[in-house]
Parts: structure tokens; sequence; C-alpha cells
């Protein structure tokens, strides 16, 4: 059962039009999320979280907006630059225990094309 | 952000024989390192949590006896996979946790087991 969803496996946007990634999540316990950068054999790289007490986030380029009701949160990069293509992947924390352990969504590849 | 290295970055193995990563965290003192697994256009998968000092928690399904972890010191942990399979071919990479919930991942080391 997949806690943390993706939908959609790939995103193609033009330079310096707006990207939206999305991310839905079934564990009422989450109350803290994540996003991540990824390039082909490297590890992932860490843009933006939000807690659950907040509706968003902005960071430069990026914004992530969280609807807890709804349990979605979506990723905004505004322009969208060829140089943040790559895959992006949602990750979701639950509160307990002395580890913060993340679950992770299978990941959108987003494309942009100059 | 914390900055981690893995070391190796990519080895092959033959099936039968063990390989040992190292994950270390050069500006930080962790004591708690993750480890992952990712398949090809897979999520990642958290296989267990390394504590400084103590036994390992392995996730639900993951052989602790297969998948050796060390967490000795504050900056470096490692992760044997014992009696390789092919079935073990993956993608390896370690992250330690961010000053809050966010974690920070290293470059990963490629494991092909032939």
């Amino acid at each position: 059962d997949q806690q943390v969803k993706q939908n959609s496996p790939s995103l193609s946007v033009q330079e310096g039009r707006i990207s939206i990634l999305n991310c839905d999540y079934t564990n009422s316990m989450f109350d803290y999320f994540l996003w991540y950068k990824k390039y082909p054999a490297e590890g992932p790289t860490f843009l933006i979280s939000i807690s659950s007490i907040k509706d968003k986030n902005e960071d430069g380029r990026f914004t992530v907006f969280l609807n807890k009701s709804a349990k979605h949160l979506s990723l905004h990069i505004v322009p969208s630059q060829p140089g943040d293509s790559a895959v992006y992947f949602c990750a979701a924390s639950a509160r307990g225990g002395s580890n913060y352990k993340l679950t992770f969504g299978k990941g959108t590849l987003l494309t942009v094309n100059p | 952000g914390a900055v981690v290295s893995q070391h190796p970055s990519r080895v092959i193995c033959k099936s039968g024989t063990s390989v040992k990563i190292e994950c270390r965290s050069l500006d930080f003192q962790a004591t708690t390192m993750f480890w992952y697994r990712q398949f090809p256009k897979q999520s990642l998968m958290l296989m267990a949590t390394s504590n400084e000092g103590s036994k390992a928690t392995y996730e639900q399904g993951v052989e602790k006896d297969k998948f050796l972890i060390n967490h000795a010191s504050l900056t470096l942990s490692t992760l044997t996979v014992t009696s390789a399979h092919p079935e073990d071919s993956s993608f390896y990479i370690c992250a330690t946790s961010g000053s809050l919930r966010e974690q920070y991942f290293g470059p990963g080391t490629r494991l092909t087991v032939t």
C-alpha cells in the first residue's frame, strides 16, 4: 500500500513557465513533508519542506503548498529552467519515535525544454 | 545542509561474495543514519535506521543477517551486503538527519552482482 503517491511519472514544461508537481498521501499521521530533486546515479538533494501547521512555504523559485483536508501537496517551480530537469520525489514523515523516517513517492521526471 | 559521502560509488562483485559500503558524514555529527535502496524507476525504500553505538533498526522484509549495518562513530556508518546475489543489485544510498526533520543524502553506490 503506497502511502505517498506521485501519480504523474513525467512532466514536460517550457523554460520560463511554471512547473507544478503533485503529491498525494494517505497516512493521516504524516505531519511533515519534503521535496527532493534527484539526478541519475546521484543521491537526492533536499529542496524544500513544509510542516502540517502551514499551508505554504516559499524559497526562491520553489513554493510548496499543502492541503491537509485533501491530503495533497504540490511543488511549484517558477520560472522553470533547463537545469531543473530531474526526478522530483515527494516525501513524508510522521511524528513519533526518536527517528523521523521518510516515506517517498515514486517520483516525477521533470523535463524543462529550452 | 550536511555533506555526506559514500564509498565506493560503484562496485561489481561476484555472486556469493560480500561487499562493504561506507557512508561518512563530513561536516555533521550524525547520531542517526539511514540506509535506502532504489531499484530502477522505483522509489527510495528505507532499509534500516542506524544509531551510533547501538543496533540498527531494520524495516519489515529486510534481512538483518544479510544487510549488516555498523555505526561505530558519529561520522561513519557501514552497510555490508553479505553473500550477495544478482537480486541484490541496486542503488544503495545513505542519509543523515538534518537539524529539523530533513535528511541529507550521500551520492549513492551502484552495486552490480554478477
